[in-house]
């Protein structure tokens, strides 16, 4: 099957840090990204839709100027936690959906980027 | 709509014996169904899908089962292995590169 590969899969950073999560279709072109966040022993949330070389669309609630995400290729996005704090500690997961040839609405999924912010 | 619960139902079977899982969905327009593995710290994967247009669907040890009129889902593992163990999510979508809901998970537990 397709991979998605996210990097790295475990940071730790002060507060008031930049954190950036990449997260690359490597097999496959991604047209559109989906970015979650999940607490512990919680369901997965989406944060953002990321289409190739246009603006990522942010779920509300979700500070887009907090997430930064960028999808600048069709194998490449990141998302970036601009002055991080404690309470955005948490494991974001990126999955990733091709084109033709992949089944409507099946997603592929990265490892996770677990995020502790001290 | 999305259903997020804040903590989740855990399923304690024998090994050996048969686990089903189920899941209430809310969006009677979702077209597209899936269910997911997630085991600690890993992201999710994929174990079985489902289109609206169908009402079951087996893939080897597990079964998927739509009931759209009352908007729910199951999953169904036969012959449960510890290796089982895990949190299982389904997740939906209308289809296309519409992003996937997930529901609130449930952790099987697997008893040797």
């Amino acid at each position: 099957g397709a991979v998605v590969s996210q990097h790295p899969s475990w940071v730790i950073c002060k507060s008031g840090t930049s954190v950036k999560i990449e997260c690359r279709s490597l097999d496959f072109q991604a047209t559109t990204m989906f970015w979650y966040r999940q607490f512990p022993k919680q369901s997965l949330m989406l944060m953002a839709t990321s289409n190739e070389g246009s603006k990522a669309t942010y779920e509300q609630g979700v500070e887009k100027d907090k997430f930064l995400i960028n999808h600048a290729s069709l194998t490449l996005s990141t998302l970036t936690v601009t002055s991080a704090h404690p309470e955005d500690s948490s494991f974001y997961i990126c999955s990733a959906s091709g084109t033709s040839g992949f089944w409507t609405g099946e997603l592929f999924f990265g490892e996770g980027s677990r995020l502790t912010v001290l | 709509g999305e259903s997020v619960g804040l903590h989740l139902p855990t399923l304690s079977v024998q090994e050996g014996d048969n686990s089903i899982i189920n899941c209430a969905y809310s969006n009677s327009a979702s077209d597209y169904f899936i269910w997911y593995k997630q085991e600690s710290g890993k992201g999710p994967q994929f174990i079985i899908d489902i289109r609206s247009n169908m009402d079951k669907r087996q893939g080897q040890r597990v079964t998927v089962l739509l009931n759209k009129t009352v908007k729910h889902l199951s999953l169904q593992i036969a012959a449960t292995q510890p290796g089982d163990s895990a949190v299982y999510f389904c997740a939906e979508n209308m289809g296309g590169n519409t992003p996937l809901v997930f529901g609130k998970g449930t952790r099987l537990s697997v008893i040797a």
